[in-house]
């Protein structure tokens, strides 16, 4: 399966600013997305990062808040903006290499907001 | 939108015993994933279901997927302290491109 390097592992941020998380593959895939994972608790799909276009949100996730860029196959970011203590969270990216296949996963960034 | 509920919450048992974790979908799937993350760690793929009523193994651990693709459940054996950590199923949406996670069985093994 793919090498998935995301970073920076953790951070810890003062409320307002925003931090970029990147996510490099070592090979091309056709879907990324991005998922939080509040403390305890199960993935929620954030977006999916699309290759030269917008990312498409899921609900509750708007682009303001979460920008995404994926400018090739193999990479992509995504921004928290103005942070505040519930942005609090592990964020991670996945890829997956077909439509029904299974999705792996980065390991992570733990983020943490004073 | 698409919901999968997963029971216990969570589980403690102690070193040796079985272990079951159980999913649920309102709507007939076309496959089920299941995912395990070990504490600090994150989602690591097991294994994919397909087939109505397939049963796969690997080691101590057996999937089932139910008759009807509406079920599906994690069983594991004799349980170690290595297993210990948060079992995740996570369903396709109908097209097949996004997962939906159940909420996690986080187990917990007493050495």
């Amino acid at each position: 399966s793919a090498v998935i390097s995301q970073k920076p592992s953790r951070d810890i941020c003062q409320r307002g600013t925003s931090l970029t998380i990147q996510c490099q593959v070592d090979s091309q895939v056709t879907m990324m997305f991005w998922y939080r994972q509040q403390p305890g608790q199960s993935l929620t799909l954030i977006a999916t990062a699309n290759q030269g276009s917008e990312a498409t949100y899921e609900s509750g996730f708007v682009i303001d808040k979460f920008p995404i860029s994926r400018p090739n196959l193999t990479f992509s970011t995504l921004t928290v903006s103005n942070m505040s203590p519930e942005d609090s969270s592990i964020y991670l990216c996945s890829v997956k290499g077909d439509r029904e296949g299974p999705q792996h996963f980065g390991d992570g960034t733990r983020l943490s907001i004073l | 939108g698409q919901q999968v509920m997963q029971i216990p919450q969570y589980q403690h048992v102690q070193e040796g015993e079985d272990f079951t974790t159980y999913c649920n979908s309102s709507t007939t799937l076309s496959n089920i994933q299941w995912y395990k993350q070990r504490p600090g760690g994150h989602p690591v793929f097991l294994i994919q279901l397909v087939k109505s009523g397939e049963v796969k193994k690997q080691k101590r651990l057996t999937f089932q997927f139910g008759e009807a693709k509406k079920n599906s459940s994690l069983h594991i054996t004799a349980t170690q302290t290595t297993d210990v950590g948060t079992y995740f199923c996570a369903a396709p949406n109908n097209a097949g491109n996004m997962l939906t996670f159940g909420g996690g069985t986080r187990l917990m093994v007493k050495p």
